[in-house]
């Protein structure tokens, strides 16, 4: 199965600042079938990104992502206070469909 | 609006069974595949298990098997994951997901999860 590993594991950033943070697969990821998931404790996961790079629906334009192969990204690009969270990347692509460890983007 | 709502979590000793249901409204329900992820303290989400629009395709985690079974009833927009022999690393909440496109295997993302139920396995 594809292993993804996300890095930093903890984020600590200041409203405003812009957050970068990584996924990388054991192997390509076909098709681009690469998504992004914030999750806040209590709630249901929310879906960001689909595709790599396509905002999922009523996603502000502060969240984007890039990347194809084994290389992943997902940008915010000015922290807002709601922002701060638990943030997964999943490849379905593949089976089993598979998620990173999660990033954590706290507060500093 | 989309909603998923997941009921029937709880504590269960090791070996015995649970079933956990999902109700869904705000979409078609007959038209896309279902899915359980569960997260376990401390790990990583981890993909369980799929159904097919239809119900006759599922998909099963190697982990689990065997010993988890998923069915879906679609006059009633439900779909339910039977679990068995429950083992102590089965605890863990259980999120009902839709997906959109694909298949039960692969291909199709998440983009509507339910806020989970809580399984406990414990003597």
């Amino acid at each position: 199965e594809i292993v993804l590993t996300q890095s930093p594991g903890t984020l600590s950033l200041s409203p405003g600042e812009r957050a970068t943070l990584s996924c990388r697969a054991s192997q390509s990821v076909s098709s681009n079938y690469f998504a992004w998931y914030q999750h806040k404790r209590g709630q249901a996961p929310r879906l960001l990104i689909y595709g790599a790079s396509s905002r999922a629906t009523g996603i502000p334009d502060r969240f984007s992502g890039s990347g194809s192969g084994t290389d992943f990204t997902l940008a915010i690009s000015r922290l807002e206070p709601e922002d701060f969270a638990v943030y997964y990347c999943q490849q379905y692509g593949d089976s089993p469909r598979t998620f990173g460890q999660g990033t954590k983007v706290e507060i500093k | 609006e989309v909603q998923l709502v997941e009921s029937g979590g709880g504590l269960v000793q090791p070996g015995g069974s649970l079933r956990i249901s999902c109700s869904a409204s705000g979409f078609i329900f007959s038209g896309h595949i279902m899915h359980w992820v569960r997260q376990a303290p401390g790990k990583r989400l981890e993909y369980v298990s799929a159904i097919s629009a239809t119900g006759e395709s599922t998909y099963y985690a190697d982990s689990v098997k065997g010993r988890f079974t998923i069915s879906r009833e679609n006059s009633k927009n439900t779909v339910d994951l039977q679990m068995s022999s429950l083992r102590s690393e089965d605890a863990a909440m259980y999120y009902c997901v839709k997906s959109q496109g694909g298949t039960a295997t692969a291909s199709g993302y998440f983009d509507h999860w339910g806020q989970g139920a809580l399984v406990t396995v414990s003597s």
